[in-house]
C-alpha cells in the first residue's frame, strides 16, 4: 500500500510569513495526526482527527496554527504568522483506528529565519 | 497527561544485545510502541505490545512490559551497524488514544 504522503519536503520562510503543509494519509485510515518534532526531541502531537472531526487539539497553538481535514481524507496544517521557534519537522501520521499503530510520512522540515 | 521518559544514549558493540528502556506514567495506557528513526527519515514502527501482555518477540526484537512499574524495554539481539538510529518509545492513552513519545534513545553500534 502507498504510504503517508507529505509535501513540501523542505520549506524556508522568514518570520511573520505564513506557510502550509499538506498530508495525504493511507487510504481508508480514519485517524490522522499532525506532530511537531523539534531537533533532539520526540514528536509532539499538535492535532488529531477522527475522520473530519477534531479529537484532540489541546497542544495546538491556536493563535497561529490551524488545521483542517476536509472530507475526512487529505489534511493541511497552516502557520500564520511563523515564529523562529516554529522551526521543526512537521510529521503527518495516520492509523486505521485510534488503537492501531501510526504510520508516519517523511515529514516537512521547516526553517524559519 | 502522559509522560514518557527514555535515556538519551546507548552504545554497544556489533553482535552484542542492546536494551533500550522506557518509563511512562499513565496506568490506563493501552498500546505501547517502539519506533525507529534514521537520519532525515520519518518514524518506522518496529513493534508494539498491548497492555495485557508481558512479552512479545518478533525475530531479533523482544519487548518486555512491566505494568506494575510502568516500564517498557526493547531488546535487540545480535545488534548490527544498520541498527544505529534513534529509538522512540510511544504510548497510547486517554479516551482519544493520544500517542505520546519519549525523547528518543540514540543507539550507536560500534564495529
Amino acid at each position: 500500500e502507498a504510504g503517508v504522503a507529505q509535501s513540501p519536503r523542505y520549506k524556508i520562510i522568514e518570520k511573520r510569513q505564513s506557510v502550509a503543509f499538506w498530508c495525504n494519509p493511507i487510504s481508508g485510515h480514519a485517524t490522522l495526526y499532525w506532530y511537531q518534532q523539534i531537533l533532539g526531541q520526540g514528536p509532539k502531537l499538535l492535532i488529531q482527527f477522527q475522520n473530519n472531526g477534531v479529537v484532540d487539539d489541546s497542544q495546538l497553538p491556536k493563535d497561529r496554527f490551524s488545521a483542517e481535514r476536509l472530507k475526512g481524507v487529505d489534511s493541511t496544517l497552516k502557520i500564520q504568522p511563523a515564529k523562529l521557534e516554529d522551526s521543526a519537522v512537521y510529521l503527518c501520521a495516520s492509523s486505521l483506528d485510534r488503537d492501531r499503530g501510526n504510520t508516519f510520512g517523511s515529514g516537512t522540515r521547516l526553517t524559519v529565519v | 497527561g502522559e509522560d514518557v521518559e527514555q535515556s538519551l544514549f546507548l552504545s554497544v558493540r556489533e553482535g552484542d544485545s542492546s536494551v533500550i528502556n522506557c518509563t511512562y506514567t499513565d496506568s490506563s495506557s493501552t498500546y505501547l510502541y517502539w519506533y525507529k528513526q534514521e537520519p532525515g527519515a520519518g518514524l518506522q514502527l518496529l513493534t508494539y505490545i498491548f497492555s495485557n501482555m508481558d512479552m512479545k518477540q518478533d525475530q531479533r526484537l523482544t519487548v518486555l512490559l512491566n505494568k506494575k512499574d510502568k516500564h517498557l524495554s526493547l531488546r535487540i539481539a545480535d545488534t548490527q551497524t544498520g541498527d544505529s538510529a534513534i529509538y522512540f518509545c510511544a504510548v497510547k492513552s486517554g479516551s482519544a488514544r493520544q500517542l505520546t513519545f519519549g525523547s528518543g534513545t540514540q543507539l550507536t553500534v560500534l564495529p
